[in-house]
């Protein structure tokens, strides 16, 4: 079975803090996706990274693929209230997504 | 509408009950995915349809739960008699079979309450 592991799982930080969030796997896959979900909705896509070593920005948000594709993070600079979500990773060994449990971010104003 | 969605936005029953949860799919998109979330969780994959092969049902927690598909495009995922917990948020998503990322685009969910 191909799990991921986010970390932290809960992460509470000030306005205009840095921080990162963590997905890790012991299995290879190929591609990984990050999504933010919000009380009520479902989750959102962001971005799709697919080649190890990739990196990929979204505005304040930069996205790495780890060089073996095993693992992928997440780094948001200047943080901002409307940051504040439920961020989970997803890889896709094949077209059956895995998720991981995510990381719940609290941005405080 | 453009988005995936979802019926009821709640539901709230008995024990014991059977609950029919229904999901829209985004037009022309082949695949159709069921999750299930429990509070502040990740997601646990349920089943997935895929045109007109047979839909991949490994992880539907027990045989209380099943899912259809008709005419490639709705889908209703059933719960026979609920248990407490089956309490969850249950997602559907779809997406476009051939991107080769597999996409999914999800709708806001059914929060499920079993008393």
């Amino acid at each position: 079975t191909q799990l991921l592991e986010q970390s932290p799982q809960f992460l509470s930080i000030q306005e205009g803090e840095n921080l990162t969030v963590y997905c890790n796997s012991s299995s290879v896959f190929s591609s990984l996706q990050w999504y933010r979900q919000e009380p009520g909705e479902g989750p959102v896509l962001l971005v799709t990274v697919v080649t190890g070593g990739e990196v990929k920005k979204l505005k304040r948000l930069t996205f790495q693929f780890g060089d073996a594709r095993k693992d992928s993070s997440l780094h948001i600079t200047a943080a901002q209230p409307g940051d504040t979500g439920l961020y989970l990773c997803a890889g896709a060994p094949a077209q059956k997504l895995v998720f991981g449990q995510g990381t719940r971010l609290t941005i405080n104003p | 509408g453009a988005g995936v969605s979802q019926s009821p936005s709640n539901k709230v029953t008995e024990k014991g009950k059977d609950v029919e949860l229904r999901c829209d799919p985004i037009s022309g998109h082949t695949a159709l995915y069921w999750y299930r979330q429990s509070l502040g969780q990740g997601l646990e994959f349920l089943i997935y349809f895929q045109g007109n092969s047979a839909p991949d049902k490994s992880g539907l927690p027990s045989d209380r739960f099943s899912a259809e598909r008709t005419g490639g495009s709705v889908s209703t995922l059933t719960i026979q008699r609920t248990q407490q917990e089956d309490s969850a948020v249950y997602l559907c998503a779809s997406s476009i079979w051939t991107s080769e990322y597999n996409e999914q685009f999800f709708g806001p969910g059914t929060r499920l309450t079993v008393l």
